[in-house]
This record gives structure tokens, C-alpha cells and sequence, in this order.
């Protein structure tokens, strides 16, 4: 069974301040892994995705997140924070059987600081 | 390409009525669908998986007589909340898988569906 866990519930940073939040991920095989960001009230918008290749993947808003396979991490970054970005981010892996049906993190909750 | 859009937005109504909630794929077919349920500040908890012209296949827990599914043509799928309580209040969003870099199929959000149960 895959699963995803995002050690952090909930992170402030000042803006302009570097960010980066924690994906950690379960998975028998090569993950399908996202980010999306969930503005409250708001349907799911997809940042970045992984599937093969370059293990740094650059996304949408100015974020990146690398893949690393010997730490199961899919940390997202983005080198200086906007006070727009704050919002709900949730990592995800696809897996390659069940239609590809998404396990979600509990999710990670920015708050950025003026 | 690849919007998926649910309807309505929001809904309101009274406990005991059944709410119907409709997923689409806009400018692709999908075979399967997703169907997932969120609470305030939580994360989303797949509630069942729509295959097209059979049976929608349930995440333990989760009241396939309370919650149907029908999934009648490639594009659209309908969950319907049959006798709605409060405590059936949530988000619900849809999602459809979609061919993506050989075999696996992408998934696609719909943009939720907010029903309240008064």
C-alpha cells in the first residue's frame, strides 16, 4: 500500500524568507509523486509533478521539488515566499495500479508573515 | 486540456433529501473517476473509485447505499448522497484519470463541491 506522510502540520516564514516543506513517501515501486496547494474553500491546484527523469522538477508560482529515492522525499522549495502562497499543500503519490488512484498527506499549512 | 468540472459549486438542503453532484470531463474520457471527501482543515479520504459502465468499487468504511455512484458515460460520473445528514456536510471532489506517460492515468481535480445538510 503507498502512503504519504508530511511531518509538518503547520509552517509560518516571513515573506521573501526561503521555504521548503517535507514529503515523505511509501511505495513498493517508482512513485507518481505531486504537490498541490488548496487556497480554503478552493479546489486543488497541481504546482509540480514527478514521473521519470531529472529528479529536480521545476513547477508553477516559482516552486521546485527534488526527488530523492534513498530518503522516499519529495521536498517542495521555493527561494523566496510571497504572502500569496499562503495556503494548504498537499504531497501526493499516484501509484501505477489502481487506475493510478492518489494517496494524499495530511497536508501542510503555510502561513506567511508580513 | 484535462479540466474536470463538478456541479453544482455549492449546495444546501435539509436533512433526509438526497443531493445528486455531478463530475465532468471537459475535453477528455475517462474510464475511471475518483470520488473524494474532505473536512474542514483535513486532508482528502478517497471514498470510492467509478468505472465506467460497471459498479463503483468502495474504500472500507464508506456506506456504498448512502453514497452512490454512477459512472454512465466516459465523461460523466455522478455521486449522489441519499438521505443527507449534517454529518454528511463536507467537500467533495471529484477527480478522472487520463492516459499520461505510457501506462499510468493522471488524475485531473474537479474544483469541489461544497454541500451543507441543515
Amino acid at each position: 500500500a503507498q502512503s504519504v506522510t508530511q511531518p509538518d502540520i503547520h509552517i509560518t516564514v516571513s515573506e521573501g524568507a526561503s521555504l521548503e516543506l517535507r514529503c515523505n513517501y511509501s511505495y513498493g515501486a517508482t512513485p507518481y509523486l505531486f504537490w498541490y496547494v488548496q487556497s480554503p474553500g478552493q479546489g486543488l491546484q497541481l504546482l509540480l509533478k514527478y514521473f521519470s527523469g531529472d529528479t529536480l522538477v521545476q513547477g508553477i508560482k516559482g516552486f521546485e521539488a527534488e526527488f530523492k529515492r534513498s530518503q522516499s522525499s519529495f521536498n517542495l522549495r521555493k527561494p523566496s515566499v510571497h504572502w500569496s502562497d499562503a495556503a494548504e499543500y498537499f504531497c501526493a503519490v499516484g501509484a501505477n495500479t489502481n487506475a493510478g488512484k492518489s494517496t494524499f498527506g495530511d497536508g501542510t499549512t503555510l502561513t506567511v508573515k508580513p | 486540456g484535462a479540466v474536470v468540472s463538478q456541479h453544482p459549486s455549492w449546495v444546501i438542503c435539509k436533512s433526509g433529501t438526497s443531493v445528486k453532484i455531478e463530475c465532468r470531463s471537459l475535453d477528455f474520457q475517462a474510464t475511471t473517476m475518483f470520488w473524494y471527501r474532505q473536512f474542514p482543515k483535513q486532508s482528502l479520504m478517497l471514498m470510492a473509485t467509478s468505472n465506467e459502465g460497471s459498479k463503483a468499487t468502495y474504500e472500507q468504511g464508506v456506506e456504498k447505499d448512502k453514497f452512490l455512484i454512477n459512472h454512465a458515460s466516459l465523461t460523466l460520473s455522478t455521486l449522489t448522497v441519499t438521505s443527507a445528514h449534517p454529518e454528511d456536510s463536507s467537500f467533495y471532489i471529484c477527480s478522472a484519470g487520463r492516459p499520461s506517460g505510457g501506462s499510468y492515468n493522471e488524475q485531473f481535480f474537479g474544483p469541489g463541491t461544497r454541500l451543507t445538510v441543515l
